[in-house]
């Protein structure tokens, strides 16, 4: 939506390297949550942060309030990573970002 | 983590009928949404209900549409009536505080 910026808008790995995608609100938001949209169009929570950062296996999110950003890093790629990434801001009704399509290859 | 279940899976239907979509939220959930998604697009807001009462609607939820939870059933769109424009995928949502779980979503073929 117009209230949230993703880039890249589509980015490709090798397996095993790493990423990081970013989402730009344009006002302040309360919280950021991340979402993986896989390959059936499930929707995966991958993060929620209201502040600070969280940590949870290959992925890592920092959600700065302050500055009205969040950013989601990816380390070490598997291919079962491949989909489009989805960060969305929480004040009353999450709104999505145009999200990001990463392509993880071997 | 929490299940939100969306029945049907896949839905076609004759243009200007009558469709209701059926959301199964998370038990103790008390906000719920629903959203729009065209195929390879963005996800779009529709609308959030809170307490019996739509809290907020985007220019989508077209005055075709509706929502309720009778007696805390299930959480349904109903869109009457449908329009080509109304096919996508449309993903219901359910959240006790500000973390939302999504179901997988009802794919809605309007022909």
């Amino acid at each position: 939506g117009d209230q949230v910026e993703q880039s890249p808008s589509a980015l490709s790995l090798h397996e095993g390297t790493g990423s990081a995608l970013r989402c730009n609100f344009t006002t302040t938001m309360r919280a950021v949550q991340w979402f993986q949209q896989n390959s059936r169009g499930s929707l995966i929570n991958l993060f929620y942060l209201a502040s600070g950062t969280k940590e949870n296996g290959r992925l890592k999110s920092t959600f700065n309030s302050k500055e009205s950003y969040s950013t989601l890093h990816i380390r070490d790629a598997q291919l079962e990573d491949s989909g489009t990434y989805f960060c969305a801001h929480n004040n009353n009704a999450p709104r999505f970002g145009a999200g990001t399509k990463l392509s993880v290859k071997p | 983590g929490p299940k939100v279940l969306q029945i049907p899976s896949h839905q076609i239907i004759d243009m200007g009928q009558m469709v209701t979509l059926n959301c199964d939220p998370v038990s103790n959930h008390l906000y719920f949404y629903w959203y729009k998604q065209i195929l390879g697009q963005q996800m779009e807001f529709l609308v959030n209900f809170y307490n019996g009462k739509v809290m907020e609607k985007s220019k989508l939820f077209k005055d075709q549409f509706s929502v309720e939870r009778p007696d805390g059933s299930y959480f349904t769109l109903k869109i009457q009536p449908t329009a080509l424009e109304d096919s996508a995928v449309y993903f219901c949502a359910s959240s006790l505080d500000e973390e939302v779980f999504f179901g997988k979503g009802t794919r809605l073929t309007v022909v």
